[in-house]
């Protein structure tokens, strides 16, 4: 049982180019979320998916594309790095139920260290 | 104003002295509150959860919620070098799993 699994770990971009920060988790969950974690700002959520077909965005997506086809994978897009966009992301999944009792886990990933030059 | 406000640290205390994390948050629509432990280039973990207000205690963990205040606690007891992380704070409204989460503070164990 792998649980959320994102690559790569550490990533160097030019300014101007694309990528795609890949997540995989293997607990069935339905609930997955992209993110980024920068000093002095916690956590911040980009994207979220509450099931296959279905995304949302969060409080900073500007820059940033998703898309759910499989439950399993929640790719995260950068469509024209910027330096404002380095940074630590974060990939987590849980189950999306939110009632009291069960729920509450959400498993994050190792994280994916990007620097945009 | 930040939804969720926690003191970035850094935190040094000696071996086995009490912890005392902290966090205020201003959406009264919060009703879980929970506590993350970050090791360095590490994804956060989980460490406890609350439901409302009260007390919840884990080994040498105990986490505390005030919501008529709106502000939450996490003490560790006895702390051991290996406690030294980052501490985040996450809260989240009933329903959703979307969470809000503080800066997180630093905390040293020094043996």
């Amino acid at each position: 049982n792998a649980g959320v699994t994102q690559t790569p770990k550490f990533q160097v971009l030019k300014t101007g180019q694309s990528m795609t920060l890949q997540c995989a988790q293997d607990m069935n969950h339905e609930y997955m979320s992209w993110y980024r974690q920068d000093p002095g700002m916690g956590l911040r959520l980009i994207h979220y998916s509450v099931g296959a077909g279905i995304t949302d965005q969060g409080e900073v997506p500007n820059g940033y594309n998703v898309s759910r086809s499989t439950t399993e994978d929640f790719p995260l897009r950068l469509l024209s790095a910027a330096p404002s966009q380095t940074s630590v992301y974060f990939c987590a999944s849980s189950y999306s139920k939110g009632s009291r009792g069960s729920g509450n886990t959400i498993y994050f990933g190792e994280g994916s260290w990007l620097t945009v030059v | 104003q930040k939804e969720v406000e926690q003191d970035p640290g850094p935190l040094s205390v000696p071996e086995g002295a009490i912890v005392s994390l902290n966090c205020t948050y201003s959406n009264s629509a919060f009703q879980y509150f929970m506590w993350y432990r970050q090791y360095s280039r590490k994804g956060p973990e989980l460490l406890m959860y609350t439901y409302s207000s009260g007390n919840k205690e884990d080994g040498r963990f105990t986490a505390q919620v005030d919501k008529s205040s709106k502000y939450i606690s996490l003490f560790i007891r006895d702390s051991q070098p290996s406690d030294s992380a980052t501490y985040l704070c996450a809260m989240r409204i009933q329903g959703a799993q979307k969470l809000v989460f503080g800066q997180g503070t630093r905390l040293t164990i020094n043996p």
